[in-house]
């Protein structure tokens, strides 16, 4: 099935700084979710972007959704050791007459004290 | 608080034996799903369901079973001819609008080994 697929896979960076992970996909879309995910535990949903939408802040977090290219970026500011975590980026894929959300493989986020 | 509980936390599988992973919500949501993660890659989708006493296969349904008799219970048997089973496996759920349209809201997993 088409999947989205996030870059960079991992990415290292000190405490206060800024993060940025992007996400790209195949298909057309009505929205797009990101989720994070802490080692071992289920994700817990971030933001939806919907496809007329081009940027959605909530707190820290910054999502900006480019649907020429194809393409959605997850910026956090100011980073935490509490956003150590994987952040995974979802598009919906239309399967007949059901929607199933696709997932990209992630990205894998070290914020280092 | 409202959520959803998977358990057991670890479960541990004999070969030949089917084992069945339990997911409660009192969300009051109608979708629920089931997710299998491999190291490294990104959710997979088992089966799901948008009502009760409906279900769909989805992308890697063999092997595996499922039952929505209660709106607010998931169970999933993974049978013995699910021959790779090692796996977290994640149950979500959502309000109905469709996938996509609706946050999911996830358990924190059971991981399934084999013995």
């Amino acid at each position: 099935s088409q999947q989205g697929e996030e870059d960079p896979q991992a990415l290292s960076i000190q405490e206060g700084e800024n993060a940025t992970m992007n996400c790209s996909y195949k298909t057309s879309i009505n929205n797009l979710q990101w989720y994070r995910q802490n080692s071992g535990r289920g994700l817990v949903h971030l933001i939806l972007i919907r496809s007329n939408e081009r940027e959605k802040h909530s707190g820290r977090l910054r999502v900006t959704l480019d649907t020429s290219k194809k393409s959605s970026s997850l910026l956090i500011t100011a980073s935490r050791a509490a956003d150590t975590a994987s952040y995974f980026c979802a598009t919906v894929y239309n399967a007949g007459n059901n929607r199933k959300l696709i997932w990209g493989l992630g990205t894998s986020l070290a914020v280092n004290p | 608080d409202g959520g959803i509980t998977q358990s057991p936390k670890y479960l541990f599988r004999k070969e030949g034996q089917n084992v069945t992973l339990s997911c409660e919500q009192n969300l009051n949501h109608d979708a629920m799903y089931w997710y299998r993660q491999d190291p490294g890659q990104g959710l997979r989708l088992i089966y799901y369901s948008q009502i009760v006493n409906d279900f769909q296969k989805g992308d890697i349904a063999e092997g595996y079973s499922v039952s929505r008799e209660k709106k607010e219970s998931f169970p999933l048997t993974v049978t013995s001819a699910q021959k790779n089973p090692t796996a977290f496996y994640l149950c979500a759920s959502s309000p109905l609008g469709g996938a996509g349209n609706q946050p999911q809201h996830f358990g924190d997993g059971t991981r399934l080994s084999i013995l």
